[in-house]
């Protein structure tokens, strides 16, 4: 297993509520990503944070955010949650530069229900 | 926007045979090509990666082949065992980090 954790594992909300999910990196790892994988679909990039500074973004709407600590761990935070939203969420951590090369560590996930 | 897609979407190989995954993408800035396992439940593991420099890498069973001209890299898996059933993905990387839909990959006894 990587050393990668998230928190929490499982989650229910309702529609309207905003949530944040955390993710702690890797010893030694400065860049985390997050995805969002809805059930039977592969990982959907969401944005990647190094050295606490947003370095990237997919095609995710503004009310998707998140934040990275000096530590380098990160939190996610999605606002006006709609039914849409339930899905797992991955964050993955690498080190370097912050480009496109580093091999990424995904965590376990968090499972988002929204009802 | 950039593309990237996977095929067979869906893969039976009897055990001890082989199986092949082909990801093709359209970012021409792509420079890291890997494979990732995911097991039911599981959070998706990379198992083998090739950088743009390099046609083919080799680890055990698993091979990866790229080209950079046609776009496109494939998963070889030889001598399929059991543990070998999972979805597999590609996800290249150039501008942006995209993944594929995901091949499942079923290993029949």
């Amino acid at each position: 297993e990587t050393g990668v954790t998230q928190s929490p594992t499982h989650l229910i909300k309702t529609r309207g509520q905003q949530v944040t999910l955390r993710c702690s990196s890797q010893s030694g790892h400065n860049t985390v990503s997050w995805y969002q994988q809805a059930l039977g679909q592969g990982p959907q990039f969401i944005f990647q944070y190094y050295r606490e500074e947003e370095n990237g973004r997919g095609n995710f709407p503004p009310r998707f955010s998140g934040l990275q600590f000096p530590n380098y761990s990160s939190e996610l935070n999605v606002n006006a949650l709609e039914l849409d939203d339930s899905a797992l969420y991955l964050c993955a951590s690498s080190s370097g530069t912050g480009g496109g090369e580093k091999t990424q560590y995904f965590g376990p996930g968090t499972r988002l229900l929204v009802l | 926007g950039e593309n990237v897609e996977q095929h067979p979407s869906t893969l039976s190989v009897q055990e001890g045979d082989s199986a092949v995954i082909k990801c093709t993408y359209s970012d021409s800035a792509s420079n890291y090509f890997p494979w990732y396992k995911q097991e039911l439940g599981k959070r998706p593991q990379l198992i083998i990666d090739i950088r743009s420099n390099v046609g083919e890498k080799k680890d055990q069973r698993i091979a990866v082949t790229l080209n950079k001209t046609a776009k496109h890299f494939s998963l070889h898996i030889t001598e399929t065992q059991p543990e070998d059933s999972a979805v597999y993905f590609c996800a290249p990387r150039g501008d942006k980090i995209i993944f594929g839909k995901g091949t499942r990959l079923h290993i029949l006894p």
